[in-house]
């Protein structure tokens, strides 16, 4: 069974559009991450978002997590080519270990 | 802000051979490091916490006598892949979190697997 649940596992859009990645768990996270992967290397740490309702900006990405702290969103504006790569969502329960969504792996075409 | 340093970052082994794996935290301490593996096109599978001056915490399924880690100081924690065969080539990446620095992990850069 899988914690974390991401949808969707594959995008691919037009330069320009808009996207939302969804991250929904029926478990309550002390706090959840979004990390970007680019191929070969490790995965960066884009947010943590920590408190039920809050929304996070980072330029075109907004990060929302949702009042229950059971699930997330990320969603990014006029998507441009520099944002193809994996995203990936990770929830943390109180001092367990990160537990990973399967991904989300987007391209975006020029 | 906090780095992780991992290599090599990828290595090639003969069926039988063993494998080290290093991850360094390059300006923190670190009492805790985990251990992961990223199959192709897959998310990241959560093999073993690494505790730094007692054993690692395997997941389950996960064979500590294959997969033995090390974590003797408080900046280095070591994979070695026992005895590896082809079904241990994988991409695996280490993490850490600085005491005091939020909720986020910094990761190493992984380290690519062939065993041939």
């Amino acid at each position: 069974t899988q914690l974390l649940e991401q949808s969707p596992q594959f995008l691919s859009i037009q330069e320009g559009e808009n996207l939302t990645v969804y991250c929904n768990s029926s478990s309550v996270f002390s706090s959840l991450q979004w990390y970007r992967q680019e191929p070969g290397e490790g995965p960066v740490l884009l947010v943590t978002v920590v408190t039920g309702g809050e929304v996070k900006k980072l330029k075109r990405l907004t990060f929302q997590f949702g009042d229950a702290r059971k699930d997330s969103s990320l969603h990014i504006t006029a998507a441009q080519p520099g944002d193809t790569g994996l995203y990936l969502c990770a929830g943390q329960r109180g001092n367990t270990p990160l537990v990973f969504g399967k991904g989300t792996r987007l391209s975006v075409i020029a | 802000g906090a780095v992780v340093s991992q290599h090599p970052s990828w290595v090639i082994c003969k069926s039988g051979t063993s494998v080290k794996i290093e991850c360094r935290s390059l300006d923190f301490q670190a009492t805790t490091m985990f251990w992961y593996r990223q199959f192709p096109k897959q998310s990241l599978m959560l093999m073993a916490t690494s505790n730094e001056g007692s054993k690692a915490t395997y997941e389950q399924g996960v064979e500590k006598d294959k997969f033995l880690i090390n974590h003797a100081s408080l900046t280095l924690s070591t994979l070695t892949v026992t005895s590896a065969h082809p079904e241990d080539s994988s991409f695996y990446i280490c993490s850490a979190r600085e005491a005091g620095r939020g909720y986020g992990y910094t990761f190493g850069s992984g380290t690519r697997l062939t065993v041939v």
